[in-house]
């Protein structure tokens, strides 16, 4: 079945520190690839997504994520947080067939000044 | 583009009522998808309509659930005999077919008491 794994429900780092949230997928075919983030209380905003192409995508707000086929993995990166990236942050894999996104449970980042 | 629409933004509504979600998708938007979301975890897909016509519905939708989009615009959806289980917010998105990006909603509150 096809499913999406975040290893961390939490992570801390400082203000100013480098970023990386895992993010696994299990998909038999090609993968369309999707980071969300969420503030507390609000919907769903697209940071980047994958395709095809480079594997290395640019998202917005300093943001890029690798796909790896072989590791089957999707990791999204920042180097450098600011308080502002506080939030929750979410993977999904987009199954073609039927239309739909399916998404981890999702990373809750929290920011130390 | 005014972004996807929802409302209301937060009900609150006693155990066994029924209540009723609106959606308004991003103009022009063929596709347009609901979801639910729980406390601390990533959005489940409920339902999605290419145009008027809806293609795809979770087993997580109920007969208690019925969802609409009767001209291909705006969709509703209708919780009935609502349950403390349904507590949840109901996210809507849209996109301009598959492949493109999936917008979110800020979101539907709904808290069954």
């Amino acid at each position: 079945a096809q499913s999406v794994t975040q290893p961390d429900i939490h992570i801390t780092v400082s203000e100013g520190a480098s970023l990386e949230l895992r993010c696994n997928y299990s998909y038999g075919a090609t993968p369309y690839l999707f980071w969300y983030v969420q503030s507390p209380g609000q919907g769903l905003q697209l940071l980047l997504k994958y395709f095809s192409g480079d594997t290395l995508v640019q998202g917005i707000k300093g943001f890029e994520a690798e796909f790896k086929r072989s590791q089957s993995s999707f990791n999204l990166r920042k180097p450098s947080v600011h308080w502002s990236d506080a939030a929750e942050y979410f993977c999904a894999v987009l199954i073609q067939g039927a239309q739909k996104l399916v998404f981890g449970q999702g990373t809750r980042l929290t920011i130390n000044p | 583009d005014t972004g996807v629409s929802q409302d209301p933004r937060h009900k609150i509504t006693k155990r066994g009522q029924n209540v009723t979600f609106r959606c308004d998708p991003i103009s022009e938007h063929n596709r347009l998808y609901w979801y639910r979301q729980t406390l601390g975890q990533g959005p489940e897909f409920l339902t999605y309509f290419q145009n008027e016509a809806q293609l795809e519905k979770s087993r997580l939708l109920s007969d208690r659930f019925s969802a609409e989009r009767p001209k291909g615009s705006f969709s509703t959806l209708e919780i009935q005999r609502t349950e403390q289980g349904d507590s949840a917010m109901y996210l809507c998105a849209s996109s301009l077919g598959f492949g493109n990006t999936i917008y979110f909603g800020e979101g539907s509150w709904l808290t069954v008491v």
